[in-house]
């Protein structure tokens, strides 16, 4: 699976726009992307997957370049609740998910 | 409709001792996964059960071993545990062996003193 590459940690404040990049220099044509969060002491949860271009949900967008080496995933007006680990997964449909280290945000008042 | 509940949330054990973890999938689900997640790391792919069968498995040793029943719920075993054992347990269950619509669960805080 392709290896990915995110920041450790991000701050940000209330209000503002977040956005998490990760490199996936090696992805495969069937590689979808993918963005888990995570609470501490709770299980990771789905947030939003991509193959290409833009994809938007109710609580984030994913950009995804033409080349898919990289995507970002971009949080409207974040509040204090959103502070968590997030994690960029990319993979095919392979029945199991492989984890990096994630980037840890931190939303402060 | 009930997402996947883990048992017990919090377990104490002295090395050398056997633990069991229970998991039961969300509604709907057949796939069961387990994943190791140590402290400041990402979850770690155990393995991964179906039809009750192990379908595959991460790099861990033979200590740790799991089954999944009937009614698609499953079981986690890590026998001779140690220090290095101690990590938040995680279920997660999908449909037909898939990872699309992976749901976790709230995990099991294993200690082992």
């Amino acid at each position: 699976l392709a290896k990915t590459t995110q920041p450790i940690s991000m701050d940000s404040y209330e209000g503002q726009e977040v956005n998490i990049t990760c490199s996936h220099n090696n992805i495969a044509t069937n590689d979808y992307i993918t963005w888990y969060q995570q609470f501490p002491s709770q299980g990771p949860r789905f947030i939003i997957q991509g193959y290409k271009t833009k994809v938007t949900n109710e609580v984030a967008s994913l950009f995804i370049p033409a080349d898919r080496k990289s995507s970002t995933l971009s949080l409207p007006r974040v509040s204090l609740s959103d502070t968590a680990v997030y994690y960029c997964l990319v993979g095919g449909n392979t029945g199991k998910l492989i984890f990096g280290q994630g980037t840890t945000l931190q939303v402060k008042p | 409709d009930a997402g996947v509940t883990q048992s017990p949330t919090h377990l104490i054990k002295t090395r050398g001792q056997q633990v069991t973890l229970r998991c039961s999938p969300k509604s709907g689900h057949d796939t069961v996964s387990w994943y190791q997640q140590a402290l400041g790391q990402g979850p770690q792919f155990i393995f991964q059960y179906y039809e009750e069968e192990e379908r595959q498995r991460g790099n861990f040793p033979d200590r740790f071993s799991g089954h999944q029943f009937p009614n698609y719920s499953s079981e986690l075993n890590v026998n001779a545990l140690l220090l290095g054992d101690s990590a938040l347990y995680l279920c997660a269950s999908s449909l037909r062996l898939s990872n699309y619509g992976y749901t976790f669960g709230s995990g099991t805080r294993l200690t082992v003193v």
